[in-house]
């Protein structure tokens, strides 16, 4: 595998589920992030990790939870989730001094 | 504040004809710039890239980019369009320094490309 990967491609879950979104970076970048990307809204940067520690969190509620056990590796724990949090989420990672981000191809998350 | 702003929502643009998409950005130091590519269903896909130097940047798939300092520009052509690039657009601009990178997208352009 090359580049960043994320799993599942599709996740469809209710009101009551709990789940994980998976990322993975194969570029030996330090630094992770979530993105959710919704119909008709700018990217909205959720978290962000560099070198495994959070270094951001752009006011984001509580029921995503993230999680950054090494560099390569990015979770989204997802609980009681609404169905307005339905949006594609993205995963990028960067190296820290570089400021290009590498995109995985998302999640589509669909709350009923 | 930093800020990035793509006037146009949607663009259609017929095959074989030039490309130019706008972004004007809001920054109080050099910025870094940069546009991305989005198919249905995608991640988004580096276009190209302006960290310095000369203003007039390429990138993959034919498209460039040129810096504009005094209008706050950075905007995204292609001289000849193909079907194949039909696809939603996003520029960005990045901070630098510090313990991370932080970029800010705007709201993207959708191009269709007619036959």
């Amino acid at each position: 595998e090359t580049g960043v990967t994320q799993t599942p491609r599709h996740l469809v879950m209710g009101m009551t589920n709990k789940k994980s979104l998976k990322c993975e970076q194969h570029l030996g970048h330090n630094a992770m992030y979530w993105y959710k990307q919704s119909a008709k809204k700018p990217l909205e940067l959720m978290f962000v990790y560099n070198f495994k520690e959070q270094t951001e969190n752009n006011s984001v509620p509580s029921r995503f939870s993230p999680e950054c056990p090494n560099s390569s590796h990015l979770f989204l724990h997802l609980h009681t989730l609404q169905p307005e949090d339905s949006a594609l989420y993205l995963c990028a990672s960067s190296h820290t001094l570089g400021n290009e981000q590498f995109f995985g191809p998302g999640t589509r998350l669909t709350v009923l | 504040a930093q800020s990035v702003t793509q006037p146009d929502i949607h663009i259609t643009v017929s095959e074989g004809a030039s490309l130019e998409l706008r972004c004007n950005y809001s920054y109080g130091a050099t910025p870094y710039l940069f546009w991305y590519v989005q198919s249905p269903g995608q991640g988004l896909q580096l276009l190209l890239k302006y960290f310095s130097g000369d203003t007039l940047v390429q990138g993959i798939k034919g498209f460039e980019a040129e810096f504009k300092r005094s209008q706050s520009s950075f905007n995204l052509r292609k001289p000849s369009v193909h079907w194949s690039d039909a696809a939603e657009y996003f520029c960005a601009v990045g901070s630098y320094g510090g313990a991370t990178n932080k970029l800010i997208f705007g709201t993207g352009t959708l191009l269709a490309v007619q036959p």
